[in-house]
């Protein structure tokens, strides 16, 4: 039973292109994140849901779309995708009270 | 706003010697985690400190918190191949109370 489970686990696009992400997490954790690891592994906050609810919205372009349709879920939406996109992406999930965040395995996005 | 930096960030050593990776912060923390992450792998959550000075073990890894809560160090004793990866701290502090990433330590064991 995977805990935090993302698709796709890898996605090559064309720039212009819109695209995607899934994560779901049967944990019943209350918050939710999508990280950006690049090519150099800095690993960036991009977006914090707590509860369905918008908690963290860093400085990323508005291109870039989250959506937590329940707490179970949250999903992130690229429009017209750049070169610069390209990275791993992450999701993550912690509780309240616990320690650490539990990681999904990772979407590698790559625009050619 | 808040820097988390690491040191180094690349260490290449023999199977059986020590490792030790330096986490610092830019502000105090209210807590700080350790992450590993395999090669081609997702991070994975080690342990968590919240007491200054603190000193946690978990088997041959000993983590540490500083005594001003601004820096943590996490030390391996007789590396073996498994531990390749990289090693991230992870702090919270500041006027968010965000969890900010480390830079990362790349560890790399020959055999």
């Amino acid at each position: 039973d995977t805990a935090v489970s993302q698709t796709p686990k890898y996605l090559v696009t064309q720039m212009g292109n819109d695209k995607s992400i899934k994560c779901e997490q049967n944990l019943g954790h209350d918050t939710m994140y999508w990280y950006k690891q690049d090519s150099k592994k800095f690993l960036k906050i991009m977006f914090s849901y707590n509860n369905k609810e918008l908690i963290i919205n860093e400085t990323v372009p508005n291109r870039f779309s989250p959506k937590s349709p329940d707490k179970a879920h949250l999903n992130l939406h690229i429009n017209s995708l750049e070169l610069g996109d390209s990275a791993v992406y992450f999701c993550a999930s912690s509780g309240t009270g616990r320690y650490g965040y539990t990681f999904g395995s990772g979407t590698r996005l790559t625009v050619v | 706003g808040q820097q988390v930096m690491q040191i180094p960030q690349y260490q290449h050593v023999q199977e059986g010697e020590d490792f030790t990776t330096y986490c610092n912060s830019s502000t105090t923390l209210s807590n700080i985690q350790w992450y590993k992450q395999r090669p081609g792998g997702h991070p994975v959550f080690l342990i968590q400190l919240v007491k200054s000075g603190e000193v946690k073990k978990q088997k041959r890894l000993t983590f540490q918190f500083g005594e001003a809560k601004k820096n943590s160090s996490l030390h391996i004793t007789a590396t073996q191949t498994t531990d390749v990866g990289t090693y991230f701290c992870a702090g919270r502090g500041g006027a968010t109370n965000k969890l900010i990433f480390g830079t990362g330590t790349l560890l790399a064991v020959q055999p």
